[in-house]
């Protein structure tokens, strides 16, 4: 079965600081996505990143970075140079073992507040 | 392009009465799926509709919540004899038919109060 596991409940930093959020993941399946979703305190889901299983590349964009590791079954999300802006609840998934439904699979959530 | 559109946004219903979702997907997406938050939780699946099919409706409780997608108008996620404990926010997610790997956007969510 498929499961998520993030480990932080909640991280609290400085702004400024660099922030990495943990994402451990289990499943039987060889191809699956992986995604970041943001959720801001007005409560609707920020799409971050979706990356295949396959591409094991570490992604950057702007001051978001994400490392995928295969052999730790790990997706991990860094902030670097944290805002206030940056304070959110932090969702890791993962997809469905059958392409043709879809699902995803949510991990409890990391709850992320940057102080001024 | 609007986005998804989910309505309302707020709701709130005296237990016993019942409480019906809206979710008008993507221009051009024909998949729609609904997610539950419990309090302090993550996203739970609870089912994945088509137009005028339900396709795997295995995350719905077994009673009382019912799901449709109709060939017109928005998909309705409809919960009868509210409890306290479907006090939760609901979000819609609709895809195209070309990609159903989870890429999908997700709507701003119905936030459901039983008192």
């Amino acid at each position: 079965a498929q499961k998520v596991t993030q480990a932080q409940t909640e991280i609290s930093v400085v702004e400024k600081e660099d922030v990495t959020l943990d994402c451990v993941y289990e499943t039987r399946d060889t191809t699956y996505y992986l995604f970041w979703y943001k959720q801001p305190p007005s409560g609707e889901l920020v799409f971050l990143i979706r990356r295949n299983s396959f591409d094991e590349q570490n992604e950057i964009s702007g001051r978001y970075s994400w490392n995928f590791q295969k052999s730790t079954s790990s997706f991990n999300f860094t902030i670097t140079a944290s805002q206030v802006v940056d304070s959110a609840v932090y969702f890791c998934a993962l997809s469905d073992p059958s392409s043709t439904l879809g699902r995803l699979y949510f991990g409890r959530g990391t709850q992320l507040t940057v102080w001024p | 392009n609007a986005g998804v559109m989910q309505n309302p946004r707020h709701l709130v219903r005296r237990r016993g009465q019942e409480a019906r979702l809206r979710c008008s997907p993507m221009k051009g997406h024909s998949h729609v799926y609904w997610y539950r938050q419990l309090p302090e939780e993550g996203l739970k699946f609870m089912v994945y509709l088509q137009k005028e099919n339900i396709i795997d409706e295995s995350g719905m409780p077994k009673e009382r919540f019912s799901a449709e997608f109709p060939k017109e108008g928005p998909s309705i996620l409809r919960i009868q004899q509210v409890v306290r404990g479907d006090s939760a926010a609901y979000f819609c997610a609709s895809s195209p038919p070309a990609d159903r790997n989870g890429g999908y956007t997700f709507g701003s969510g119905t936030r459901l109060t039983v008192v």
